[in-house]
């Protein structure tokens, strides 16, 4: 059972520019949660996918967006990017429904972005 | 107003020794369930005990049991038999409603637990 992957690890990029994450959900699962965590801080819920659409969405600006496909992997875009959106980003995958007792989320290792 | 507080930013335990790390909720919602996580430096999030809100036991998983007190709102985390691995940050998140429905999970701010040999 492959696990969930992020890429890329680590990324630096400068204000204004956009930039693209990407997350591959466990093998089974159909739900993709984005979450941004901030230094000293606890995760912070961007939006879910599931099914290949948006499925609930934090208190974030347009300017992120997502995309899940159809093999339910899925991409987080940010664009016009600030100094405050440097952060660890992590990607949750889980299963929607199947009778799980907690639809428990598995974390990918994440990906550390850098803004200057 | 927080609906996860975390009072201990950090905590140090002696190997071997048991630990119990604080966490309350503010929920108006009857169905919610709650989670422990454990955070290493290299930053993926572990899933460690999850308790929920119907459950009669408080959950129990290996070294890791829920000290789970439903009048108090409070789901403490308690690591027996303290090991230099588990060294790291420990968040507590709540899941609002039924677990059917997916939702997102809401985090405190965590508890760095430093273990000494």
């Amino acid at each position: 059972e492959t696990g969930v992957t992020q890429s890329p690890t680590h990324l630096i990029k400068t204000r204004g520019q956009q930039v693209t994450l990407r997350c591959s959900s466990q093998s089974g699962h159909n739900t993709v949660s984005w979450y941004q965590q901030a230094l000293g801080q606890g995760p912070q819920f961007i939006f879910q996918y599931y099914r290949e659409e948006e499925n609930g969405r934090g208190n974030f600006p347009p300017r992120f967006s997502g995309l899940q496909f159809p093999n339910y992997s899925s991409e987080l875009n940010v664009n016009a990017l600030e100094l405050d959106d440097s952060a660890l980003y992590l990607c949750a995958s889980s299963s929607r429904g199947g009778g799980l007792a907690y639809n428990e989320q598995f974390f990918g290792p994440g990906t550390r972005l850098t803004v200057l | 107003a927080q609906k996860i507080t975390q009072t201990q930013p950090g905590m140090f335990v002696q190997e071997k020794e048991a630990v119990t790390l604080d966490c309350t909720y503010d929920t108006s919602d009857p169905s919610y369930g709650l989670f422990w996580y454990k955070q290493p430096s290299s930053g993926e999030m572990i899933f460690l005990i999850y308790q929920g809100s119907y459950d009669q036991q408080n959950a129990t998983e290996g070294r890791y049991s829920l000290n789970f007190q439903k009048a108090r709102k409070s789901a403490n985390l308690v690591i027996s038999a303290s090991q230099l691995g588990d060294s790291a940050m420990y968040f507590c998140a709540m899941r609002e409603g039924r677990a059917g429905n997916n939702r997102k999970l809401i985090w405190g701010l965590g508890t760095s637990l430093a273990v000494n040999p």
